[in-house]
């Protein structure tokens, strides 16, 4: 069974407007982090974002926020107020357990592209 | 600036020939990664390592060797039985109870 599971392989959206990537996920271990990198057409994957399992508080990071649903374990990725810059590949990515190093495991991304 | 530097950004391989993929680092940072990233797919682990002289296989290590002589550096070889390496490779390093991973901007392989 895939870990991290991204059922968009592409999504449009219209400058200006909100969109929401999906991403759900798949452990039994209780103490787990949520990722969000962005990759553009340069190769160089960017963090986004984390929410770590105990967090009460959805994560936030400027236009960037976690939708996140513990019960449903889903970690979707808000993206407000789009913007052409913002056309790229977005991978979801989770790592298990309290290891002290992070290795992570990634969904098979969702390609936005961003029109004017 | 610190970060991480891959090199080189674009490589070729022949039949039978291993080739070595750099990966150099000046974060300071304990651990470092290899993935490996395929069209249309998300990325896969190949090896890691937490401290020098250490490091261990991931998902898809067959066919790659790795070293860790020194903090800074974490070299991938692609060897030979290797028999489908044209991907992009991406290095990563981490500080250990980091939230997150720093990534270099990547080697693409191909196969002449």
């Amino acid at each position: 069974a895939q870990k991290i599971t991204q059922t968009q392989p592409g999504m449009f959206v219209q400058e200006k407007e909100a969109v929401t990537l999906d991403c759900t996920y798949d452990t039994s271990d209780p103490s787990y982090g949520l990722f969000w990198y962005k990759q553009p057409s340069s190769g160089e994957m960017i963090f986004l974002i984390y929410q770590g399992s105990y967090d009460q508080q959805n994560a936030t990071e400027g236009r960037y926020s976690l939708n996140f649903q513990k019960a449903r374990k889903s970690a979707n990725l808000v993206i407000s107020a789009s913007q052409l810059g913002d056309s790229a590949m977005y991978f979801c990515a989770m790592r298990e357990g309290r290891s002290g190093y992070s290795t992570l495991t990634f969904g098979k991304g969702t390609m936005l592209l961003v029109s004017p | 600036d610190g970060g991480i530097t891959q090199s080189p950004k674009y490589l070729f391989r022949k039949e039978g020939q291993n080739v070595t993929l750099s990966c150099e680092q000046n974060l300071n940072h304990d651990a470092m990664y290899w993935y490996r990233q395929d069209p249309g797919q998300g990325l896969r682990l190949i090896y890691y390592s937490q401290i020098v002289n250490d490091f261990q296989k991931g998902d898809i290590a067959e066919g790659y060797s790795v070293s860790r002589e020194k903090k800074e550096s974490f070299p991938l070889t692609v060897t030979s039985a290797q028999k489908n390496p044209t991907a992009f490779y991406l290095c990563a390093s981490s500080t250990p109870f980091g939230e997150k991973l720093f990534f270099g901007s990547g080697t693409q392989l191909s196969v002449l």
